[in-house]
């Protein structure tokens, strides 16, 4: 079976752009989290969808949004760019929310 | 409160040494434990996982016991290798339906031949 895929997998963008990055969880999967990891900050909890609803929600800016499709994958989007936006972003599949999660390789952006 | 803390790094050792890395917890309720593991450039892996106190997680010589008297979940490893050279993170879940992790700051690791 294959395992999570996020894509791309490196993106540069400058201030005040905006970005959308895609995540396909393992088949069968129906829940979805986003997480940001930095080296200040290590990894921090952005939202969980499930059933294409968002039933969790970390503490980060309105900037960054998501979505789920009926077929489980999702995309997050972050809008207006920072420097600090700058950070892996992982993503991670579970069949419900409270099973373990599987992670994706991650997207590394890079703001200029 | 919500939180992981795990022992700082980084952790040098030489190969065959013995590895603990220390992680406790604190969380209202009976969370799951787990501990992954993060090679340069990679997302994080699945190393094991316990469900429940006492229960003890294994895989690849890696071992970790959930204690709920001492809200720990200290990975060990008898003899590490060269190939574990890597970033181990302990995290816990909400003990809930919600997919949420919360993770310590992670410990690198550095095993030399």
């Amino acid at each position: 079976k294959a395992g999570v895929t996020q894509t791309p997998r490196y993106l540069i963008k400058t201030r005040g752009q905006q970005v959308t990055l895609s995540c396909s969880p393992i088949s069968g999967h129906r829940s979805v989290s986003w997480y940001q990891q930095t080296p200040g900050q290590g990894l921090q909890f952005l939202f969980e969808y499930f059933s294409e609803t968002q039933r969790n929600k970390g503490n980060f800016p309105g900037r960054f949004s998501g979505r789920q499709f009926s077929n489980s994958r999702s995309e997050m989007n972050v809008s207006t760019l920072e420097l600090g936006d700058s950070a892996l972003y992982l993503c991670a599949s579970s069949l419900e929310g409270a099973e373990t999660q599987y992670f994706g390789p991650g997207t590394r952006l890079l703001v200029l | 409160g919500n939180s992981v803390t795990q022992m700082e790094g980084p952790v040098t050792l030489s190969e065959e040494a013995f590895l603990t890395i220390n992680c406790t917890y604190t969380a209202t309720g009976y969370p799951s434990l787990f501990w992954y593991v993060q090679y340069p450039g990679e997302g994080l892996q699945l190393l094991l996982k316990a469900t429940k106190a006492d229960d003890k997680g294994s895989n690849k010589g890696f071992e970790a016991t959930y204690r709920k008297e001492t809200t720990s979940f200290h990975l060990e490893k008898g003899s590490v290798q060269v190939s574990d050279s890597a970033v181990y993170f302990c995290a816990r879940d909400r003990g809930s339906t919600l997919g949420r992790l919360y993770f310590g700051r992670g410990t690198q690791l550095t095993v030399w031949p």
